[in-house]
This record gives structure tokens, C-alpha cells and sequence, in this order.
């Protein structure tokens, strides 16, 4: 079993809608919790982090966060096209940072 | 400020040969990474290291060895290259426990192996 699972999508929605992504951890002892977007061909870069169970919001962004199901969510409100990527969940303990396979979300106009 | 860089960006290999990636980053961050990325795979860790003089094994760290030489530098050698490394390489650093935590990517480098 990977120690980070996403469904692999990919997930298309309309502009404007809601996307939800998922994310689930194998590690209880998983300390933080990330979220990168994947432009193609690019670095991933950082959207949100949280580290606490609940909610986290940052603009269209919400990152939901529940360690006893070990269940880490993306929400991003008010969808464009420009969010097309993919997005990896990321899951840190102590030092070591690893990965999930990535969610490829198309926003269509 | 440079962050992480990586060389080369580019690189074609023939099975058997050796070479090894370069990174380096200017931030005084104190873990680094080295990631490789496959189509439909994410990023898998291939070895980490915490801090200087010491380094871990990730999840795939067969066929590599790499060196903390310094704070700054990070390097990942493939020994014998083969088929199955042919991937997108990214370093990788941080500092964690800061109440920012981020990972700071290199641009990644492009290998193929023939």
C-alpha cells in the first residue's frame, strides 16, 4: 500500500464550480500536511499547509484536515481555467516528505 | 536569491554509464531531497537528508547513492544507469518547524536512459 493515496482522476469541472480533491495517509505519525499544484512540465509549487485537524481557507482554497481517518482534502471554490494542473498531496513526518500520485484537474470553460 | 538549482537540466545516457546530478541551494536550509517523477507516479522520495553528513533512503533508493557534501550541496549518483531510470529528476529543501513550511524545488532535469 503507497503511504499516500489520490485517485489519479483525471477530474474535469465547469468554471465556477467547486473541485474536491482527496487524499488519504498511511502514517499516523504524520506531522504535516500539503497540498502542490503541478503546472505541466514545471516544479510543483506550494498552495496550502495545515497541521491541525478542521478547516484551513485561503482565499478559493480550503484544505480540510481529519487525522483519525488520516483523510487530508482540497476544496477550491470558484474554479478557472487557469487551475487546470495536477495537485499532490504531500504528508511529512519528522523529515521525511513524501508524495501522492497526483489528481489531474481540467477546468473547462 | 537562486533558491535550489540542479544540473543539468538535460541529459541522455547509455545503459551502463554513470553520472550524477548536482544541487545546491542558497538558503541554509538544512533537509534536502531528491524526488524522481514518472508519468502517472507523482513524486517518489529516492534519499533524503536531514542535515549535513547525514542521508536516509526514501522509497525507491535502488540504483543510487547520493552525498551531503556540505549544507549547501546535495548531489545524486546513478552508478550504472539502466533503462528503468529514466525519469524527471527534482532536488528539493526546506526547513521544517518554522510555522512556514515549504518545500523549494529545483527545475528539475530530464534524463533518459538508452
Amino acid at each position: 500500500q503507497k503511504e499516500v493515496e489520490q485517485n489519479s482522476g483525471p477530474l474535469s469541472v465547469p468554471e465556477g464550480a467547486i473541485a474536491s480533491l482527496n487524499c488519504t495517509y498511511s502514517d499516523r505519525g504524520s506531522q504535516s500536511f500539503f497540498w502542490y499544484r503541478q503546472y505541466s512540465g514545471k516544479s510543483p509549487e506550494l498552495i496550502m499547509s495545515i497541521y491541525s485537524n478542521g478547516d484551513k481557507e485561503d482565499g478559493r482554497f480550503t484544505a480540510q484536515l481529519n487525522k483519525a481517518s488520516q483523510y487530508v482534502s482540497l476544496l477550491i471554490r470558484d474554479s478557472q481555467p487557469s487551475d487546470s494542473a495536477t495537485y499532490l498531496c504531500a504528508v511529512r513526518r519528522n523529515n521525511d516528505m513524501r508524495f501522492g500520485a497526483g489528481t489531474r484537474l481540467t477546468v473547462k470553460p | 536569491n537562486a533558491g535550489v538549482t540542479q544540473t543539468p537540466k538535460f541529459q541522455v545516457l547509455k545503459t551502463g554509464q554513470s553520472m550524477t546530478l548536482q544541487c545546491a541551494q542558497d538558503m541554509n536550509h538544512n533537509s534536502m531531497y531528491w524526488y524522481r517523477q514518472d508519468p502517472g507516479m507523482g513524486l517518489r522520495l529516492i534519499y533524503y537528508s536531514a542535515s549535513e553528513g547525514t542521508t536516509d533512503k526514501g522509497e525507491v533508493p535502488n540504483g543510487y547513492n547520493v552525498s551531503r557534501l556540505n549544507k549547501r550541496e546535495f548531489s545524486l549518483r546513478l552508478e550504472s544507469a539502466a533503462p528503468s531510470q529514466t525519469s524527471v529528476y527534482f532536488c528539493a529543501s526546506s526547513s521544517w518547524g518554522q510555522g512556514r513550511e515549504k518545500l523549494f524545488f529545483g527545475s528539475g532535469t530530464q534524463l533518459s536512459v538508452l
